[in-house]
């Protein structure tokens, strides 16, 4: 079964610097893979998705991602953080190969965003 | 923007008792699934309904679960004699179709509290 795996549970930034969220998937390669943000007292937002069109994945709010296949990541990154990106951010999966739609989140990691 | 919306934002029941969440999927999308996240833990999938039946469910969706579409826009979860360690967040989400680059929008959550 496809699975997803977030190194850093907390990451902490100063405002203006680059943000980088790691995300490594599982070994057979996923068609598709979804970065999610959850701010607080909110629900998941899609921030981003790759579909195997592209290996470079450009999102909302300035946030892309890179498909590497040699590495198994699809880590996010932005160049320049915002205070308002602190927020709790999840790599997904589905579980294509064995049929099933349903995602898999990894652990999720949690963005703080320093002044 | 369309949106899923879920009530009530927050639910305390006492142990033993029956809660139902509610869910209203955007008007144009066929998959439902609902989703829980228990404090400080991974999102987890509980189950996934199209065409008015469950198409896969986990584990964790075990006799005590229930879902039900009772009309053309609601899609409610029932929890029939809840323990303490259903205490968690539960998320609907709804998606266009089934294919895996069709993203699943989510609503802000429902936290239930078992007492």
């Amino acid at each position: 079964a496809q699975s997803v795996t977030q190194l850093g549970s907390h990451v902490s930034v100063s405002e203006g610097a680059l943000v980088l969220l790691r995300c490594n998937y599982s070994s057979s390669v996923p068609p598709y893979l979804f970065w999610y943000v959850q701010y607080p007292n909110q629900g998941l937002q899609l921030l981003l998705k790759y579909t195997s069109a592209a290996t470079l994945v450009k999102g909302i709010n300035g946030f892309e991602a890179e498909f590497k296949k040699s590495e198994t990541s699809f880590h996010l990154t932005k160049p320049s953080a915002h205070m308002s990106d602190a927020a709790e951010y999840f790599c997904a999966v589905p579980g294509m190969d064995t049929g099933r739609r349903a995602l898999t989140f990894g652990s999720g990691t949690r963005l703080q965003v320093q002044p | 923007e369309p949106e899923v919306t879920q009530t009530p934002s927050h639910q305390v029941t006492q142990m033993g008792q029956e809660v139902i969440l509610r869910c209203v999927p955007i008007s144009n999308h066929l998959y439902f699934y609902w989703y829980r996240q228990i404090l400080g833990q991974k999102v987890e999938f509980l189950v996934s309904f199209y065409n008015n039946e469950i198409s896969e469910k986990s584990e964790i969706f075990d006799d005590q679960f229930s879902v039900e579409r009772p009309d053309g826009s609601n899609f409610t979860l029932k929890i029939r004699s809840t323990k303490l360690e259903d205490s968690a967040m539960y998320f609907c989400a709804s998606s266009e179709g089934d294919l895996g680059n069709q993203p699943q929008h989510f609503g802000d959550g429902t936290r239930l509290s078992i007492l």
